[in-house]
C-alpha cells in the first residue's frame, strides 16, 4: 500500500514562528502537492512538485514556500507564521501516469497563536 | 482559471433513498475524481473518471462524467448510514499536474 507520512498530526506555534511540514511518500511517486484545507472552502492547493528541486505554485501560495531535494520528500515551510495560517495542512502524492489519483497523508492540524 | 463547484453542500436523507451529488467544472477537462474523507480522516479515493461518457460504479456509489457539460455526478443508491462521510471532486486542470477540488458535500444518512 502507498504511505504518505506527514510528521505531525498536531502543532501549535505561535505567531512569527518559522514552521516546517515534512511530508515523506515511499512509492516513488513524481507528484507531490501540498493543500489546506478550511472549513467551507475545500481543499486549496499551496504549491506542487512534478519532480525533484521542481516547484510550481498553486492557487494560494502566498506566505509558504516548499523544499523538494529528495523524491521521497517534500517540505512545506511558513516562513513567519500568522493566524490566518492555521488549517489542516494536508500532502498528498501521485505517480504521474494515466491513473492519477492522489494518495493522502492523515494530515497535520496546524494553530498559530 | 478553473474552478469546481460542488452542490448541495450538506446532504441529509433517511436510509434507503436516493440522491445524487453535482460537480461542476469551468473549463475543459477529462480527468476527474471522487474522493471520501470520513469525520477526523484524510482523503480516499473513490472514483477516477477519465473520459466523456465514463460510469463507474462501487456498491451503492455511482460515478459518471459529461466532459461536454463539464459536469459530472455521484449517485448514492438506497443509502445507508456507513455512507456518512464528506465528499469531494476535483478536476485535473488539463496539462499542469494541478488538481482543483471542490468545496465538498457533507452527507447525513440518518437511520
Amino acid at each position: 500500500d502507498v504511505k504518505v507520512t506527514q510528521s505531525s498530526r498536531y502543532l501549535v506555534k505561535r505567531t512569527g514562528e518559522k514552521v516546517f511540514l515534512e511530508c515523506v511518500q515511499d512509492m516513488d511517486h513524481e507528484n507531490m502537492f501540498w493543500y489546506r484545507q478550511d472549513p467551507g472552502l475545500g481543499l486549496r492547493l499551496i504549491y506542487f512538485s512534478y519532480d525533484v528541486k521542481m516547484k510550481e505554485k498553486g492557487d494560494i501560495p502566498e506566505g509558504y514556500s516548499v523544499s523538494r531535494e529528495k523524491k521521497e520528500r517534500f517540505s512545506l515551510i511558513l516562513e513567519s507564521a500568522s493566524t490566518n495560517q492555521t488549517s489542516m495542512y494536508l500532502c498528498a502524492s501521485s505517480f504521474g501516469g494515466a491513473d492519477e489519483k492522489l494518495f493522502f497523508g492523515s494530515g497535520t492540524q496546524l494553530s498559530v497563536l | 482559471e478553473l474552478k469546481v463547484e460542488q452542490n448541495p453542500l450538506f446532504l441529509s436523507m433517511q436510509e434507503g433513498k436516493n440522491y445524487t451529488i453535482y460537480c461542476n467544472y469551468s473549463t475543459t477537462s477529462d480527468r476527474l475524481y471522487w474522493y471520501r474523507q470520513d469525520p477526523g480522516k484524510s482523503l480516499e479515493s473513490l472514483f477516477v473518471l477519465l473520459s466523456n461518457g465514463a460510469v463507474k460504479q462501487e456498491g451503492r456509489l455511482m460515478a459518471s462524467l459529461d466532459t461536454k457539460a463539464r459536469l459530472s455526478t455521484l449517485h448514492i443508491t438506497a443509502a445507508v448510514h456507513d455512507l456518512s462521510a464528506t465528499y469531494f471532486c476535483a478536476v485535473e486542470d488539463s496539462g499542469t499536474y494541478k488538481y482543483i477540488f471542490g468545496t465538498g458535500t457533507r452527507l447525513k444518512v440518518l437511520a
